[in-house]
């Protein structure tokens, strides 16, 4: 597609459910991340898949989350038995090459309540 | 590990007069460095970066920003902002790994 898209735009969910988060990246981009952007706070680096090569999950806050990028295009993000301390807004991005900067979706706002 | 500090979290500046966003960085191998804004209710864009080259860079609507390894800075400036600037502005850097860490944003509101 011509940019990154993100969905749902906004989820708000209870706490202790279970949540999905899809991105589908730049066609032809062999990079995908995942950022978590908190009230008040920068972005915090997530998850980073390259290709075919094993992710780069030593962002990932704790167990509760995993990703995965099936056949090289679309990623999920999810996140179990969610927690207040989870809402945030969770963004992705997709480049084409290494040092050419990312280009970022709008992002999905979580709301755990 | 790589780190991104951006001291100012907000900068309040009027209209027409000039303003400078800092960033200083710390890395132990060459880095790439990028700024990135977010407007009101948008997602993130790619302002302009450094990858190699000339020190300064240049964006399309006015901003420039220098890279300066003595004193591992990255700052951002324009010499007349308008109001249309008010946004949030971040820092990243890079090694070529290609993850890029953020810094934690400086808010830019232009007043009339």
């Amino acid at each position: 597609g011509a940019g990154v898209s993100q969905s749902p735009s906004n989820k708000v969910t209870e706490k202790g459910k279970d949540v999905e988060l899809r991105c589908d990246p730049i066609s032809g981009h062999t990079a995908l991340y995942w950022y978590r952007q908190s009230l008040g706070q920068g972005l915090e680096f997530l998850i980073y898949f390259q290709g075919n090569s094993a992710p780069d999950k030593s962002g990932l806050p704790s167990d509760r989350f995993s990703a995965e990028r099936t056949g090289g295009s679309v990623s999920t993000l999810t996140i179990q038995r969610t927690q207040q301390e989870d809402s945030a807004v969770y963004l992705c991005a997709s480049s084409l090459v290494a040092g050419s900067g990312y280009t970022f979706g709008s992002g999905t706002r979580l709301t755990v309540v | 590990a790589q780190s991104v500090t951006q001291l100012d979290s907000q900068v309040p500046v009027f209209e027409e007069a000039p303003v400078e966003l800092r960033c200083n960085y710390s890395s132990s191998v060459s880095v790439y460095l990028f700024w990135y804004v977010q407007y009101p209710n948008q997602g993130l864009q790619l302002l302009l970066k450094y990858l190699s080259g000339s020190t300064l860079v240049e964006s399309i609507n006015g901003f420039e920003a220098e890279f300066n390894k003595s004193q591992t800075s990255f700052h951002l400036r324009k010499p007349s902002v308008h109001i249309s600037d008010t946004a949030e502005y971040f820092c990243a850097v890079s090694d070529n790994t290609d993850k890029l860490i953020f810094g934690t944003g400086t808010r830019l509101q232009v007043f009339p």
